[in-house]
Protein backbone atom coordinates (compact mmCIF):
# COMPACT_ATOMS: atom_id res chain seq x y z
CA UNK A 1 0.00 0.00 0.00
CA UNK A 2 0.83 3.35 -0.56
CA UNK A 3 -0.15 6.90 0.62
CA UNK A 4 -0.41 9.42 -2.70
CA UNK A 5 -2.19 12.34 -2.45
CA UNK A 6 -3.74 15.40 -4.64
CA UNK A 7 -4.72 18.45 -4.18
CA UNK A 8 -7.00 20.08 -5.07
CA UNK A 9 -9.88 17.71 -5.78
CA UNK A 10 -12.04 20.12 -7.46
CA UNK A 11 -11.54 23.55 -9.13
CA UNK A 12 -13.30 25.56 -11.59
CA UNK A 13 -11.14 28.07 -13.33
CA UNK A 14 -11.72 30.69 -15.86
CA UNK A 15 -10.23 30.78 -19.13
CA UNK A 16 -6.53 32.11 -19.35
CA UNK A 17 -5.59 31.28 -15.58
CA UNK A 18 -2.49 29.27 -14.50
CA UNK A 19 -3.18 26.10 -12.17
CA UNK A 20 -0.95 23.64 -10.77
CA UNK A 21 -2.42 20.49 -10.10
CA UNK A 22 -0.44 18.96 -6.66
CA UNK A 23 0.83 15.21 -6.51
CA UNK A 24 2.55 13.88 -3.22
CA UNK A 25 3.79 10.78 -2.00
CA UNK A 26 5.29 9.64 0.96
CA UNK A 27 7.20 6.27 0.75
CA UNK A 28 10.03 7.84 -1.69
CA UNK A 29 9.09 5.98 -5.03
CA UNK A 30 10.80 6.85 -8.22
CA UNK A 31 8.31 6.44 -10.72
CA UNK A 32 5.19 8.57 -10.79
CA UNK A 33 2.59 9.58 -13.43
CA UNK A 34 0.16 11.84 -14.41
CA UNK A 35 -3.13 10.13 -16.46
CA UNK A 36 -6.22 12.34 -17.86
CA UNK A 37 -9.69 10.98 -17.76
CA UNK A 38 -12.29 12.27 -19.58
CA UNK A 39 -15.85 11.10 -18.40
CA UNK A 40 -16.54 7.46 -19.71
CA UNK A 41 -13.37 7.23 -21.34
CA UNK A 42 -10.18 5.51 -20.70
CA UNK A 43 -7.21 6.69 -18.98
CA UNK A 44 -4.59 8.20 -21.19
CA UNK A 45 -0.99 8.60 -19.78
CA UNK A 46 0.15 12.50 -19.97
CA UNK A 47 3.46 12.49 -18.25
CA UNK A 48 5.83 10.35 -15.66
CA UNK A 49 8.68 10.74 -14.01
CA UNK A 50 11.34 7.95 -13.25
CA UNK A 51 12.97 10.22 -10.43
CA UNK A 52 14.69 13.83 -9.67
CA UNK A 53 14.60 15.78 -12.78
CA UNK A 54 13.47 12.69 -14.80
CA UNK A 55 9.72 14.14 -17.12
CA UNK A 56 8.83 12.70 -19.92
CA UNK A 57 5.77 12.92 -21.98
CA UNK A 58 3.07 10.07 -22.42
CA UNK A 59 1.04 8.84 -24.93
CA UNK A 60 -1.30 11.76 -25.52
CA UNK A 61 -0.07 15.05 -26.12
CA UNK A 62 -0.80 17.20 -23.66
CA UNK A 63 -0.59 21.16 -23.36
CA UNK A 64 0.67 20.85 -19.42
CA UNK A 65 3.87 20.69 -17.79
CA UNK A 66 5.60 18.90 -15.15
CA UNK A 67 8.34 18.89 -12.80
CA UNK A 68 9.91 16.36 -10.10
CA UNK A 69 12.62 18.71 -8.09
CA UNK A 70 12.25 16.40 -4.96
CA UNK A 71 11.08 12.76 -5.06
CA UNK A 72 7.65 13.20 -3.13
CA UNK A 73 6.14 15.64 -5.42
CA UNK A 74 5.49 15.77 -9.23
CA UNK A 75 3.07 18.91 -10.12
CA UNK A 76 1.35 19.46 -13.33
CA UNK A 77 0.76 22.89 -14.35
CA UNK A 78 -1.17 24.39 -16.92
CA UNK A 79 0.28 27.87 -18.11
CA UNK A 80 -3.38 29.34 -19.81
CA UNK A 81 -6.34 27.01 -18.74
CA UNK A 82 -8.61 26.30 -21.51
CA UNK A 83 -12.38 24.73 -21.66
CA UNK A 84 -10.74 21.92 -23.25
CA UNK A 85 -8.61 21.54 -20.42
CA UNK A 86 -11.56 20.29 -18.19
CA UNK A 87 -10.88 16.56 -17.23
CA UNK A 88 -10.06 14.64 -14.24
CA UNK A 89 -6.29 14.23 -13.59
CA UNK A 90 -4.75 11.46 -11.62
CA UNK A 91 -1.56 11.09 -10.63
CA UNK A 92 0.03 7.39 -9.74
CA UNK A 93 2.91 5.96 -8.32
CA UNK A 94 4.41 2.68 -9.28
CA UNK A 95 5.67 0.26 -6.65
CA UNK A 96 8.63 -2.67 -6.45
CA UNK A 97 6.83 -6.55 -6.43
CA UNK A 98 4.71 -6.56 -9.19
CA UNK A 99 5.08 -3.38 -10.57
CA UNK A 100 1.28 -2.18 -10.25
CA UNK A 101 0.39 1.36 -9.99
CA UNK A 102 -1.43 2.70 -7.04
CA UNK A 103 -3.59 5.93 -8.10
CA UNK A 104 -4.24 9.06 -5.93
CA UNK A 105 -8.18 10.23 -5.60
CA UNK A 106 -7.57 12.18 -8.90
CA UNK A 107 -8.15 16.36 -9.34
CA UNK A 108 -11.30 17.18 -11.14
CA UNK A 109 -10.77 21.01 -13.16
CA UNK A 110 -13.49 22.76 -14.84
CA UNK A 111 -12.21 25.08 -17.38
CA UNK A 112 -15.34 28.10 -17.61
CA UNK B 1 -9.57 0.24 -33.65
CA UNK B 2 -8.10 0.83 -30.15
CA UNK B 3 -5.53 -1.82 -28.70
CA UNK B 4 -8.05 -2.18 -25.56
CA UNK B 5 -12.04 -2.88 -26.05
CA UNK B 6 -14.44 -2.50 -23.13
CA UNK B 7 -18.15 -2.67 -23.20
CA UNK B 8 -18.90 0.42 -21.28
CA UNK B 9 -22.35 -0.65 -20.07
CA UNK B 10 -23.79 0.16 -17.85
CA UNK B 11 -24.56 -2.98 -16.85
CA UNK B 12 -27.33 -3.70 -14.02
CA UNK B 13 -27.51 -7.17 -12.05
CA UNK B 14 -29.58 -7.93 -8.83
CA UNK B 15 -27.44 -8.38 -6.08
CA UNK B 16 -26.29 -12.22 -5.36
CA UNK B 17 -25.83 -12.43 -9.38
CA UNK B 18 -23.14 -14.00 -11.11
CA UNK B 19 -20.88 -10.81 -13.34
CA UNK B 20 -19.05 -11.51 -15.94
CA UNK B 21 -16.94 -8.17 -17.41
CA UNK B 22 -14.62 -8.69 -20.26
CA UNK B 23 -12.07 -6.78 -22.71
CA UNK B 24 -10.53 -7.90 -25.70
CA UNK B 25 -7.22 -6.44 -27.03
CA UNK B 26 -5.26 -7.04 -30.23
CA UNK B 27 -1.73 -6.46 -29.61
CA UNK B 28 -0.82 -9.96 -28.95
CA UNK B 29 2.28 -8.99 -27.20
CA UNK B 30 0.17 -8.32 -24.18
CA UNK B 31 1.31 -10.45 -20.90
CA UNK B 32 0.30 -8.41 -17.93
CA UNK B 33 -3.10 -8.09 -17.57
CA UNK B 34 -5.12 -6.24 -14.26
CA UNK B 35 -8.23 -5.09 -13.13
CA UNK B 36 -8.87 -1.85 -11.64
CA UNK B 37 -12.15 -1.10 -9.76
CA UNK B 38 -12.83 2.86 -9.32
CA UNK B 39 -15.82 4.19 -7.27
CA UNK B 40 -17.55 7.85 -8.70
CA UNK B 41 -15.33 10.55 -8.02
CA UNK B 42 -12.22 8.42 -7.02
CA UNK B 43 -9.05 6.74 -8.47
CA UNK B 44 -8.91 3.24 -9.47
CA UNK B 45 -8.11 0.67 -7.53
CA UNK B 46 -6.50 -2.33 -8.59
CA UNK B 47 -8.42 -5.36 -7.90
CA UNK B 48 -6.33 -8.08 -9.94
CA UNK B 49 -3.06 -8.96 -11.61
CA UNK B 50 -2.27 -11.69 -14.11
CA UNK B 51 0.26 -13.02 -16.51
CA UNK B 52 -0.15 -14.72 -19.33
CA UNK B 53 -2.79 -17.23 -19.56
CA UNK B 54 -4.93 -18.94 -16.75
CA UNK B 55 -7.55 -17.99 -13.72
CA UNK B 56 -6.75 -16.02 -10.82
CA UNK B 57 -8.92 -16.22 -7.66
CA UNK B 58 -9.34 -13.95 -4.90
CA UNK B 59 -12.13 -14.19 -2.67
CA UNK B 60 -15.58 -13.62 -4.73
CA UNK B 61 -13.63 -12.36 -7.56
CA UNK B 62 -11.93 -14.46 -10.34
CA UNK B 63 -9.54 -12.98 -13.80
CA UNK B 64 -8.74 -15.07 -16.35
CA UNK B 65 -7.03 -14.82 -19.33
CA UNK B 66 -7.21 -16.70 -23.07
CA UNK B 67 -4.47 -15.48 -24.70
CA UNK B 68 -5.47 -17.33 -27.77
CA UNK B 69 -8.53 -15.39 -28.35
CA UNK B 70 -7.54 -12.24 -26.93
CA UNK B 71 -9.57 -11.95 -24.28
CA UNK B 72 -9.87 -11.13 -20.73
CA UNK B 73 -12.09 -11.52 -18.06
CA UNK B 74 -13.46 -10.46 -14.25
CA UNK B 75 -16.06 -13.07 -13.10
CA UNK B 76 -18.15 -11.23 -9.65
CA UNK B 77 -19.77 -13.80 -7.42
CA UNK B 78 -22.45 -13.12 -5.10
CA UNK B 79 -22.20 -9.32 -6.38
CA UNK B 80 -22.89 -6.56 -3.63
CA UNK B 81 -24.17 -3.32 -3.79
CA UNK B 82 -21.32 -2.38 -2.47
CA UNK B 83 -19.20 -3.20 -6.22
CA UNK B 84 -21.32 -0.79 -8.12
CA UNK B 85 -18.52 1.02 -9.39
CA UNK B 86 -16.49 1.46 -12.51
CA UNK B 87 -14.43 -1.70 -13.86
CA UNK B 88 -11.34 -1.09 -15.85
CA UNK B 89 -9.21 -3.72 -17.76
CA UNK B 90 -4.86 -2.86 -18.18
CA UNK B 91 -2.83 -4.33 -19.64
CA UNK B 92 1.46 -4.45 -20.80
CA UNK B 93 3.52 -5.79 -23.12
CA UNK B 94 6.46 -5.60 -20.60
CA UNK B 95 6.80 -6.75 -16.75
CA UNK B 96 6.60 -3.38 -14.95
CA UNK B 97 8.97 -4.32 -11.93
CA UNK B 98 11.58 -2.57 -9.51
CA UNK B 99 14.35 -1.30 -11.23
CA UNK B 100 13.48 -1.84 -14.93
CA UNK B 101 13.82 1.09 -17.33
CA UNK B 102 10.41 0.61 -19.26
CA UNK B 103 7.14 3.28 -18.40
CA UNK B 104 4.39 2.27 -16.46
CA UNK B 105 2.45 2.15 -20.07
CA UNK B 106 -0.59 0.09 -19.10
CA UNK B 107 -3.12 0.27 -21.80
CA UNK B 108 -6.60 0.88 -20.17
CA UNK B 109 -9.81 -0.27 -21.57
CA UNK B 110 -12.63 2.47 -21.14
CA UNK B 111 -14.26 0.84 -18.23
CA UNK B 112 -17.74 -1.06 -17.63
CA UNK B 113 -19.89 0.68 -15.48
CA UNK B 114 -21.73 -1.87 -12.83
CA UNK B 115 -24.56 -1.91 -10.86
CA UNK B 116 -25.69 -3.72 -8.09
CA UNK B 117 -29.31 -3.42 -6.93
CA UNK B 118 -30.76 -4.82 -3.77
Amino acid sequence: EADIYQTPRYLVIGTGKKITLECSQTMGHDKMYWYQQDPGMELHLIHYSYGVNSTEKGDLSSESTVSRIRTEHFPLTLESARPSHTSQYLCAIQTGGTGELFFGEGSRLTVL
Amino acid sequence: QKEVEQDPGPLSVPEGAIVSLNCTYSNSAFQYFMWYRQYSRKGPELLMYTYSSGNKEDGRFTAQVDKSSKYISLFIRDSQPSDSATYLCAMSAIRIGRGSSNTGKLIFGQGTTLQVKP
